[in-house]
Parts: C-alpha cells; sequence; structure tokens
C-alpha cells in the first residue's frame, strides 16, 4: 500500500523566494500534521489538519508560513519570502485518529511520516 | 522545559548484541502515548513501536520492546540482537493533548546508533 508522499524532494531557494511544499497522506487517513526538522534535532510541530480543517497552528513561526487542505487530502505547506532559517526538513505525517475522544490503539494513534522535503535556502 | 530526555547523543553496539537506548518524559496528563522512530541517513521516519499510558504490558514489536516504567517516567528502547541495518538516528517521541486540541508528537533530540561488524 502506498505510504505518505512529499514532493520535491529536495528544494534550493534564494532568500526572499516563496516555496510550496506538497503532502499526500495515507489514503483515508483523517489527521495531518507538518513538522520542521533543523539540522540534528529532532522534529517539531508545526500545524495540524483534521480532514480540510486547520485546527492548530501554533507551531507555525511566523505568518510566513501558511497551510491548507482544501479537500481533506492533499496538503500544502507554503513559505513566503524564505529566509535563511527556514532551511531544514520539512515533514509530513498522517494518522487515522480524529481529535475527539481517546484512543489508544496502536493502529489509531500512530502517526505515518513522508520522506521529507530538504529545503536550502541560499 | 524539555518534554522528552535522550541523554545518550550517540551509542555503538556489537552486532547480534542487544542494546538499550534511553527515553525519560514529563507530563502531567494520565492520558498519553509514547513512540519510537528510527531516522536513518535517508531521512524517512520510520515508526518502530508505540506505549500508550494505560498499557499494562509493556510494548513489543518483532526485536524491538519497550521498558516502560510509568512511576519514573522512561521509555527505555531496546534492541535485541542487533544488525547492520540498525545503525540509524533513534527518536523518542510522546503524544499528549494540547491545549488547541490537536494530539501533535514532541520529540527528543535523538540517539544515534552505530552497529559494530
Amino acid at each position: 500500500g502506498a505510504g505518505v508522499s512529499q514532493s520535491p524532494r529536495y528544494k534550493v531557494a534564494k532568500r526572499g523566494q516563496d516555496v510550496a511544499l506538497r503532502c499526500d497522506p495515507i489514503s483515508g487517513h483523517v489527521s495531518l500534521f507538518w513538522y520542521q526538522q533543523a539540522l540534528g534535532q529532532g522534529p517539531e510541530f508545526l500545524t495540524y489538519f483534521q480532514n480540510e480543517a486547520q485546527l492548530d497552528k501554533s507551531g507555525l513561526p511566523s505568518d510566513r508560513f501558511f497551510a491548507e487542505r482544501p479537500e481533506g487530502s492533499v496538503s500544502t505547506l507554503k513559505i513566503q519570502r524564505t529566509q535563511q532559517e527556514d532551511s531544514a526538513v520539512y515533514l509530513c505525517a498522517s494518522s487515522p485518529r480524529t481529535r475527539q475522544g481517546s484512543s489508544g490503539s496502536r493502529r489509531r494513534e500512530t502517526q505515518y511520516f513522508g520522506p521529507g522535503t530538504r529545503l536550502l535556502v541560499l | 522545559a524539555q518534554k522528552i530526555t535522550q541523554t545518550q547523543p550517540g551509542m555503538f553496539v556489537q552486532e547480534k548484541e542487544a542494546v538499550t537506548l534511553d527515553c525519560t518524559y514529563d507530563t502531567s496528563d494520565q492520558s498519553y502515548g509514547l513512540f519510537w522512530y528510527k531516522q536513518p541517513s535517508s531521512g524517512e521516519m520510520i515508526f518502530l513501536i508505540y506505549q500508550g499510558s494505560y498499557d499494562e504490558q509493556n510494548a513489543t514489536e518483532g526485536r524491538y520492546s519497550l521498558n516502560f516504567q510509568k512511576a519514573r517516567k522512561s521509555a527505555n528502547l531496546v534492541i535485541s540482537a542487533s544488525q547492520l541495518g540498525d545503525s540509524a538516528m533513534y527518536f523518542c517521541a510522546m503524544r499528549e493533548p494540547s491545549g488547541a486540541g490537536s494530539y501533535q508528537l514532541t520529540f527528543g533530540k535523538g540517539t544515534k546508533l552505530s552497529v559494530i561488524p
């Protein structure tokens, strides 16, 4: 079965350029997350979607970062006027779980990650 | 405050030996989940094992087991019979409810495991 896919895998941008990163989650997964991973660090949360609704964007570092998931499947993370500090790996993850209620089952709890997009801003 | 602490930046293990990667966590919630992911040099995050806070038994997945000590707030990963392909970064992560209603993962800084032939 298809896992989470992301494109492009690598992106080099000049400072000030806008970029768009795409994520295709696992089919049927309700929840979608974006994370940012700086070199030598663990991933850090950016934003969360349940279907098409963006329920949490508390991790977005500035208003230059914008994410959408208009039809509840594919998501795009857009970074406007890129800066050198935006250089990182951007990871997308999907999960079957919805926000409401507790779960506890491994299958519903697990977030499955894509291969990431490595962004380098020069 | 650091919610996930991995105190071992790097570890070495002989092939076919067992190795334990340490993870401690901090939360005031009763309901939470703990995860271990493997990240090879290629960059993808591979799910290894999950432990729910209410699970009474330690989780196991093949050669991976999670030594869950709730009172000590530790969730160490044990890899048995190490293989060369186990060389990678290993991340411990916790899922807990957030004020905004999502349940994102909070990751530690990772441990780099090197398996020696």
